[in-house]
């Protein structure tokens, strides 16, 4: 069955600190892998997308690893702030257009 | 429209009513699709338009639901004989290609329901 699976279910941290946030999939075949960020109340907002061939992104204070041979993948926050406070979700395709969600870190971020 | 627009924001409803969920999707966008968000959880898919066909709904959890596109633009998601367990945030997305292109979706913010 093709799942995603994310860790930890919820993170709080202090502001100005890092963090990296776990995904795991066994989504087959596989294509690439997106991180959305959803803050409260809205809709899911893509950060980073992650091909097959690629094991390392960044998109600001953003970094997203891939390791497609153990399935696994990561989203490390560097200094982080208080509008950094959302849920994480990690999100592979599954097929020509249909996307398996993780259930997402829930991050908190404290002054 | 510069996003995906869903209406109405927040609905609730009495068990046993049907709602009707809309989404303007960005214009000129092939692929609408719509998810469901329980309460702590994942958005899981329910159902997927190219155009004006519904080519996927595989992801509807009963014959209550029922999704439209009769125009390939706006979408209408129906929920018959509301039960409590249909209560969620209910997410339209819109993506410029049809199937096989992965430029990704655009997501509304969302219609809340809630049935008591």
């Amino acid at each position: 069955k093709n799942q995603v699976e994310q860790s930890p279910q919820s993170l709080i941290i202090l502001e100005g600190k890092n963090c990296t946030l776990q995904c795991n999939y066994t989504v087959s075949p596989f294509s690439n892998l997106r991180w959305y960020k959803q803050d409260t109340g809205r809709g899911p907002v893509s950060l980073t997308i992650m091909t097959f061939s690629e094991n390392t992104k960044s998109n600001g204070r953003y970094t997203a690893t891939l390791d497609a041979d153990t399935k696994q993948s990561s989203l490390h926050i560097t200094a982080s702030q208080l509008s950094d406070s959302a849920s994480y979700i990690c999100v592979v395709p599954s097929g020509t257009y249909k996307y398996i969600f993780g259930t997402g870190t829930r991050l908190k971020v404290l002054a | 429209g510069a996003g995906v627009s869903q209406s109405p924001r927040y609905k609730v409803a009495k068990r046993g009513q049907d709602v009707a969920l809309r989404c303007d999707p960005i214009s000129g966008h092939v692929s609408l699709f719509w998810y469901q968000q329980a309460l702590g959880q994942g958005p899981e898919f329910l159902t997927y338009f190219q155009n004006e066909a519904q080519l996927d709904k595989s992801g509807l959890p009963s014959d209550r639901f029922f999704a439209e596109r009769p125009e390939g633009s706006v979408s209408t998601l129906k929920i018959q004989r509301t039960q409590q367990e249909d209560s969620a945030v209910y997410l339209c997305a819109s993506s410029l290609g049809g199937t096989g292109t992965w430029d990704g979706y655009t997501f509304g913010s969302g219609t809340r329901l809630t049935v008591v």
